[in-house]
């Protein structure tokens, strides 16, 4: 057990570019979850997979923001057309199935700065 | 719609005393609720959870939380603080298991 990781942990953009973020879950993990997390907020539900099935999507995530997980292993987070609003840290999390499913595991995070 | 209230952004308290982290949530339903513990540069840590079974929860490092179904409170409590406590705590709420909604979090200060 390795834990979350994410990539990359920082990330400087201008606006108008459009990044990607990867997070490999806890190896078996069958939800995968993304978050964002702004200065003295707590962390904001953006998605969340089961396997490969992107499953709900927050009504706050704009058309610009997309996941996937192709396998039901890793997942990206892309965002176009970047924004200073889209300012901040994108959290990823996992858990397994059964009496650990609401067990989040949660990586360090990617901080995106838009300049 | 869920939402989850933290009262108080920062609490200081003194070693060996008593920590109380309030929480409280709007749900229609018993949620499943949550308290996360995030330390500096560090990814977000599950203290412990209620999933409808007993209203009492223990977790890790000490701390517990009581579900109050009348007051849809629960607060996160330690006996006697450490040094090693200082952290940002997060309180949780999810009405299904699917979606997670957090509070804006409660800086903890623990004095000397």
């Amino acid at each position: 057990d390795t834990g979350v990781s994410q990539d990359p942990r920082h990330k400087i953009t201008k606006r108008g570019q459009n990044v990607t973020f990867r997070c490999d879950p806890i190896s078996e993990h069958n939800r995968l979850y993304w978050y964002r997390q702004t200065l003295g907020q707590g962390p904001e539900f953006l998605t969340y997979f089961q396997n490969e099935a992107q499953l709900e999507k927050s009504r706050l995530l704009s058309d610009r923001f997309s996941a996937e997980r192709p396998k039901g292993s890793f997942s990206t987070l892309e965002i176009q057309r970047t924004e200073q609003g889209d300012s901040a840290m994108y959290l990823c999390a996992s858990s397994s199935k059964r009496e650990r499913l609401l067990e989040q595991y949660f990586g360090p995070g990617t901080r995106l700065t838009v300049t | 719609a869920q939402s989850v209230t933290q009262l108080g952004s920062h609490v200081s308290v003194s070693e060996g005393a008593l920590v109380l982290l309030r929480c409280n949530y709007s749900s229609s339903v018993p949620p499943y609720l949550f308290w996360y513990v995030q330390y500096p540069n560090q990814g977000l840590q599950l203290l412990l959870k209620y999933t409808s079974a007993a209203t009492l929860v223990k977790g890790i490092n000490g701390f517990e939380a009581e579900f109050k179904k009348s007051e849809t409170s629960f607060h996160l409590t330690k006996p006697s603080a450490h040094m090693s406590d200082a952290a940002e705590y997060f309180c949780a709420v999810s009405p299904t298991g699917n979606q997670f909604y957090f509070g804006t979090g409660t800086s903890l200060t623990v004095i000397p």
